[in-house]
């Protein structure tokens, strides 16, 4: 079975900072990586995906995340934060054949200080 | 295209009572998804359906939850002799088409047990 994990519970930086969210996998086969963004009273909004390919995914709002298979991590990364990514983050792992029902991790929650 | 909607989206209720929640996804979806997320942690599945037909379901739908899809769109959710560990938000997406696709979510209905 398929499980993510991410580490830090809370992240707090200052707007304009970069900022790197961890995820890490574990799945047998080659997997299907989501980053999500949550924001208060707001559903979950895909963020981006990896399906295969480039291991570098550019997504919206200025993220992007790399794939490494040696590391089994999939990190969300920005250059500079802005206030309004303030928002919970999670990160996800989709199993292959039938359904793709992904695997969610508990979140990071993001903190943005002016 | 008005995005997934879901009703209500606050529930207060007594343990023991019914409840019933509503999702309608997005129009032409064939794919839809229901997902429990408690405080602090990320969504785990419940069931999906592709049409009306319900084609998987987890461990964590017991008996007292039902799920329907009569006409392929839009989805209930029931949950009989609710019980304070049902205290949750419920989510519900859609996507379009076969194999790994985006999955849209809507806001969620959130469900307190007292």
């Amino acid at each position: 079975a398929q499980s993510v994990t991410q580490p830090d519970i809370h992240i707090t930086v200052s707007e304009g900072a970069s900022l790197e969210l961890r995820c890490n996998y574990s799945y047998g086969a080659t997997p299907y990586l989501f980053w999500y963004v949550q924001s208060p009273g707001q559903g979950l909004q895909l963020l981006l995906k990896y399906f295969s390919g480039d291991t570098l995914v550019q997504g919206i709002k200025g993220f992007e995340a790399e794939f490494k298979r040696s590391q089994s991590s999939f990190n969300l990364r920005k250059p500079s934060v802005h206030w309004s990514d303030a928002a919970e983050y999670f990160c996800a792992v989709g199993r292959s054949g039938g359904s793709y029902i992904p695997t969610f991790g508990r979140g990071t929650s993001l903190i943005v200080h002016p | 295209d008005t995005g997934v909607s879901q009703d209500p989206r606050h529930k207060i209720t007594k343990r023991g009572q019914n409840v019933t929640f509503r999702c309608d996804p997005i129009s032409e979806h064939n794919r839809l998804y229901w997902y429990r997320q408690t405080l602090g942690q990320g969504p785990e599945f419940l069931t999906y359906f592709q049409n009306e037909a319900q084609l998987e379901k987890s461990r964590l739908l017991s008996d007292r939850f039902s799920a329907e899809r009569p006409k392929g769109s839009f989805s209930t959710l029931e949950i009989q002799r609710t019980e304070q560990g049902d205290s949750a938000m419920y989510l519900c997406a859609s996507s379009l088409g076969l194999g790994i696709k985006e999955q849209f979510f809507g806001p969620g209905t959130r469900l307190t047990v007292l």
